[in-house]
């Protein structure tokens, strides 16, 4: 079976400019999260999707939005980039919403220049 | 409001030595989860172990052991015979479960060096 699959794997991208990182969850994962990890910190959570509702939001400005679609897979976009939003971002993916097992894609890292 | 707190940056071990990684948590939360993960180089997070704060059950796995003691809100790792391929980051986390889903805070992570 294939695990957490995320696309693309690396982007380069001009400040003030718009990205959307996208994420497809292990088969009959219904659950998906997304997380940023900046060099040398622990991943910082953003967003819990589970049945295609919002079910949980980190600390982060309304810049970052995402969405999860009837199949399971995940969207992550960032519009209005800074400098400070480069970093890879994580996605996970775990089974009914109160396993919190999660397995995670080899990330999108992301560059703002 | 939840925290997990890694206070070692950095440990460098000669291989066959065994190590141990520390990791602290709060939270308010009766009901939660522990995990640790491995970050090799590659970026992905590779799950470990999970322990639910109702099981105080110390775990063995291979060369891996964790001590999990509420008294002292602790979550330690340790690697027994290190080796080489054990150099990573790896980071210890908290899953606080609410109505409808969960949130898993990070801890800033180990990296951790075995030198052959």
């Amino acid at each position: 079976d294939a695990g957490v699959t995320q696309s693309p794997t690396h982007l380069i991208k001009t400040r003030g400019q718009h990205v959307t990182l996208r994420c497809s969850p292990i088969s009959g994962h219904k659950s998906v999260s997304w997380y940023q990890q900046v060099l040398g910190q622990g991943p910082q959570f953003i967003f819990q999707y589970y049945e295609k509702e919002e079910r949980g939001r980190g600390n982060f400005p309304d810049r970052f939005s995402a969405r999860q679609f009837p199949n399971y897979s995940s969207e992550l976009n960032v519009n209005a980039l800074l400098l400070g939003d480069s970093a890879l971002y994580l996605c996970a993916s775990s089974r009914p919403t109160r396993d919190t097992r999660s397995f995670f894609g080899q990330g999108t890292r992301l560059t703002v220049v | 409001a939840q925290k997990v707190t890694q206070a070692q940056t950095e440990i460098s071990v000669v291989e066959k030595e065994d190590v141990t990684l520390d990791c602290v948590y709060e939270t308010r939360d009766t009901t939660y989860y522990l995990f640790w993960y491995k970050q090799p180089p590659s970026g992905e997070l590779v799950f470990l172990i999970r322990r639910n704060s109702f099981d105080e059950q110390n775990e063995i796995s291979g060369r891996y052991s964790w001590n999990f003691q509420k008294s002292t809100s602790s979550f330690n790792f340790t690697i027994t015979a290190s080796q080489v391929v054990d150099s990573a980051v790896y980071f210890c986390a908290l899953s606080a479960i609410y109505t409808g889903g969960f949130k898993t805070i990070f801890g800033a992570g180990t990296r951790l060096f075995v030198k052959a």
